[in-house]
């Protein structure tokens, strides 16, 4: 297993475009949580799923931004109408359910920067 | 709500030598996981050593090693031996545990910048 990959690593964007960031989560692990990621900052929790179902949305998700895993496999974090403030680093990471470890394991994430 | 609390930005120690990364932590939950996890120069962020609150005994994985005191609300990492791989920014994390076993989002402390000297 190649561990959790995110596509693309960097995206520049001027502001009013829309983005949209890929992330392959660990074959068999069933949830994947994004998290954003400021300078100088630890991450902040977006969202996640449990298979296909998104389970939970942070406050910070705003309605400019949506989130899809469908099939439970891959998933998609979109931007609409980017605004300088959505400069950051996304950071995707999955875990196996029934893994009562509780570690999630990161990808090496998307760094957006909206001009 | 939980907050995670690193207290200082940056620290340095000299290859070879001892350091302590301090963290506090904030909750009423009973039930819950605490990690360690480093993130290096443009690199992914990995776990470095996890804590089960309902465990007395510290955990400990190699030269890094946690001192985890659950009534004062504090999980600092110590490293031993330092190395110039342990350089690297480090994230205090908190987690809730359902009873269930299933998992929930971590909630970060702003982390400290950790420096190793030749």
């Amino acid at each position: 297993d190649t561990g959790v990959s995110q596509n693309p690593r960097h995206k520049i964007t001027k502001r009013g475009q829309n983005v949209t960031f890929r992330c392959d989560p660990i074959s068999e692990h069933n949830r994947l949580y994004w998290y954003r990621q400021t300078l100088g900052q630890g991450p902040e929790f977006l969202t996640y799923f449990q298979n296909e179902a998104q389970l939970e949305k942070s406050r910070l998700l705003s309605d400019r931004f949506s989130a899809e895993r469908p099939k439970g496999s891959f998933s998609t974090l979109e931007i609409q109408r980017t605004e300088q403030g959505d400069s950051a680093m996304y950071l995707c990471a999955s875990s196996y359910l029934i893994d009562d470890r509780g570690e999630q394991y990161f990808g090496p994430g998307t760094r957006l920067t909206v001009t | 709500a939980q907050t995670v609390t690193q207290s200082q930005p940056e620290m340095s120690v000299q290859e070879a030598e001892t350091v302590t990364l301090s963290c506090t932590y904030d909750t009423s939950e009973n039930n819950y996981y605490l990690f360690w996890y480093k993130q290096p120069p443009s690199r992914q962020m990995i776990l470095v050593i996890r804590q089960e609150a309902y465990k007395q005994q510290n955990a400990t994985e190699n030269r890094f090693s946690v001192n985890f005191q659950k009534a004062a609300k504090s999980f600092s990492l110590k490293i031993s031996d330092s190395q110039l791989g342990d350089t690297a920014m480090y994230f205090c994390a908190f987690m809730k545990r359902s009873y269930g076993g299933s998992q929930g989002n971590l909630i970060f402390g702003k982390g400290t910048k950790l420096s190793v000297k030749p």
